[in-house]
């Protein structure tokens, strides 16, 4: 069974332009979660969707947005790019939201911006 | 691939002996914890999960004990070994799949 696929791996963008994170959960899954990871701050949540609904939404600016798409994928969008986003940014997969289902995570993205 | 958490706490062990991660979680109403290995240049990939009805969970050289009283979880590992060696983390839940993360303790096996 195939895990969590994210497209791009690796990316760079300059400052000012927007980018969008793919994410392709494990067969099954319904929900999708975002999440950035940098060396000051970590792992934070971004959103999370199910059934292409966004359900949780994080701390993060408007410029941050995703969706989900009736397959269960989905995607995430970052809008007039600031050098700050360079980040490694995760999708993770779960077969609902409830607890006790497991969450599994993809590879990430590496996105760097200058 | 590329580190993400520099200035991580590390734990360095000697290979064979056992490992002991530590990790305070912040909202007393999750209900959930799971605690997740980083290599560099990876994801996290789960390790093990306990729910809060209970107070241990083991697994394949790996156990989980949950401490609601204190808030407090530790990940266990027994014969630590070269590839254990990577950054850990340990994440609980009370909403959705919104994932709260501690900071990471970078483990190092020393051969």
């Amino acid at each position: 069974k195939a895990g969590v696929t994210q497209t791009p791996r690796y990316l760079i963008k300059t400052r000012g332009q927007q980018v969008t994170l793919s994410c392709s959960p494990i067969s099954g899954h319904r929900s999708v979660s975002w999440y950035q990871q940098t060396p000051g701050q970590g792992l934070q949540f971004l959103f999370e969707y199910f059934s292409e609904t966004q359900r949780n939404k994080g701390n993060f600016p408007g410029r941050f947005s995703g969706r989900q798409f009736s397959n269960s994928r989905s995607e995430m969008n970052v809008s007039t790019l600031e050098l700050g986003d360079s980040a490694l940014y995760l999708c993770a997969s779960s077969l609902a939201g409830n607890s006790g289902n497991t969450i599994y995570f993809g590879e990430g993205s590496w996105l760097t911006v200058v | 691939g590329e580190s993400v958490g520099l200035h991580l706490p590390t734990l360095s062990v000697q290979e064979g002996d056992n490992s002991i991660i530590n990790c305070a979680y912040s909202n007393s109403a999750s209900d959930y914890f799971i605690w997740y290995k980083q290599e560099s240049g990876k994801g996290p990939q789960f390790i093990i999960d306990i729910r809060s009805n209970m107070d241990k969970r083991q697994g394949q050289r790996v156990t989980v004990l949950l401490n609601k009283t204190v808030k407090h979880l530790s990940l266990q590992i027994a014969a630590t070994q070269p590839g254990d060696s990577a950054v850990y983390f340990c994440a609980e839940k009370y909403a959705g799949n919104m994932l709260t993360f501690g900071g990471g303790t970078r483990l190092m096996v020393k051969p």
